[in-house]
């Protein structure tokens, strides 16, 4: 069972507006940055969102992130196909001293 | 360019150690820097291990701890990860991953190494 918590799976056409939520408490995502990974299958991790908001450099402005009290967000704007992808969110947490990580998201294009 | 690549055993027995080798090129093990390691089960979602930053400071997954421990050798650019008593539910894929300090999070990761643990 994952610290953070996140919905198994999410999914919306193409074009349309998708947001994914990750949940966790005042010791993680309340105090401290959030991170989105987007993982396609039989592949290593790949950050997409780190200090809750910010965008490594080649990740689409498509992609945002955000977060309200101890819960973060993901939202990918005007969806493709090729978003289609497990997405993880992550966060230090103060109370265990390590990094810890939601159950992931499996994402859908219809 | 910040690579990173995992090696060692793709089969281990239960009750046997596993020892693992992260060797990354594009950056060294300096101010600022950390190594970490995160595994996957088969179909399921990643799990934090062990992070070793360049002043030699350790993280471990508390609930893992005992069986962990995450050392660096700055001269030959490589991190490696010791797992005791390793049993059927540790096959996993093991990943390496870049960090560094200043909240970025893991930035570039290797291709990940399955372990399989059988008798």
């Amino acid at each position: 069972q994952s610290v953070l918590t996140q919905p198994p799976s999410a999914s919306g056409t193409p074009g349309q507006r998708v947001t994914m939520s990750c949940s966790g408490s005042n010791s993680n995502i309340g105090g401290n940055s959030g991170y989105w990974y987007q993982q396609f299958p039989g592949t290593a991790p790949k950050l997409l969102i780190y200090r809750t908001n910010q965008r490594p450099s080649g990740v689409p402005d498509r992609f945002s992130g955000s977060k309200s009290g101890t819960s973060a967000s993901l939202a990918i704007s005007g969806l493709r196909s090729e978003d289609e992808a497990d997405y993880y969110c992550a966060a230090w947490d103060d109370s265990l001293s390590a990094v810890v990580f939601g159950g992931g998201t499996k994402l859908t294009v219809l | 360019q910040i690579t990173l690549k995992e090696s060692g055993p793709t089969l281990v027995k239960p009750t046997q150690t596993l020892t693992l080798t992260c060797t990354f090129s594009g950056f060294s093990l300096s101010t600022g820097v950390g190594v970490a390691w995160v595994r996957q089960p088969p179909g399921k979602a990643l799990e934090f291990l062990a992070l070793i930053y360049w002043d030699d400071t350790e993280r471990y997954n508390p609930s893992l701890e005992s069986r962990l421990t995450i050392t660096k050798d700055t001269s030959k650019n490589q991190v490696v990860l010791i797992m005791t008593n390793m049993d059927p539910v540790d096959t996993s894929t093991y990943y390496c991953a870049h960090d560094s300090v200043g909240d970025r999070g893991f930035d570039y990761w290797g291709q990940g190494t399955l372990v399989t643990v059988s008798s």
